[in-house]
């Protein structure tokens, strides 16, 4: 089966750095994807990971360990408006739609 | 801007009728669309595959007679929750992945709809 850990709720503050880790325990990983979800609104695409390493992205960056089942969502510069939920997704070749959503990170940002 | 639009933004309706969710890709043709649900403080569960020109694929513990799926064209999937029922209460999100940029591009998400059943 699949399973994908990640905190449920993290606090951090603005101007600062937080960092969300991701676990998971599938069979024929082929990439991660990290959504950012706003309350009531859909998710929208931050980053792919398939190879092992960094990705960067603006203020955003994502990182892969494939060997350690692990990945994390670095957010630098923290903004109000990155409060939001961010979702890690694990992409499995032959699945339905390929992706196996964690439950998601709640993410507050205070002043 | 979007690449997938879903319509209606909210609905609230009365318990035994019936909703129409629309979810059209408006920059590429999607010959399989993903419809999912998610209730407060959860992940996203897929509820079904669309396909176009064919029956839908359903995850297990979905009720296909329930949530019916219409995939009537390359850029246009529907669903319809048949008599509505409170518990049915949920947002539903379609997505779709543009097949001309590679077999791992992202998932591209409607806005959703957020059902309310009276």
């Amino acid at each position: 089966g699949q399973n994908i850990d990640q905190p449920t709720e993290m606090t951090a503050t603005e101007g600062a750095i937080v960092q969300i880790n991701c676990t998971y325990q599938t069979s024929g990983f082929n990439g991660l994807f990290w959504y950012q979800q706003h309350a009531g609104e859909a998710p929208t695409f931050l980053s792919y990971n398939v190879l092992d390493g960094l990705e960067e992205k603006g203020r955003f960056s994502s990182f892969l360990s494939r060997s350690k089942g692990y990945s994390y969502l670095l957010l630098k510069e923290l903004q109000m408006k990155d409060s939001a939920s961010y979702l890690c997704a694990v992409y499995v070749r032959g699945g339905a739609d390929g992706l196996t959503f964690g439950k998601g990170t709640h993410l507050i940002i205070q002043p | 801007g979007a690449v997938v639009s879903q319509h209606p933004s909210r609905v609230i309706c009365k318990s035994g009728t019936s909703v129409k969710i629309e979810c059209r890709s408006l920059d590429f043709q999607a010959t399989t669309m993903f419809w999912y649900r998610q209730f407060p403080k959860q992940s996203l569960m897929l509820m079904a595959t669309s396909n176009e020109g064919s029956k839908a694929t359903y995850e297990q513990g979905v009720e296909k007679d329930k949530f019916l799926i219409n995939h009537a064209s390359l850029t246009l999937s529907t669903l319809t929750v048949t008599s509505a029922h409170p518990e049915d209460s949920s947002f539903y999100i379609c997505s779709a992945r543009n097949p001309g940029t590679g077999d791992s591009s992202p998932l591209h998400f409607g806005n959703g709809t957020r059902l309310t059943v009276t």
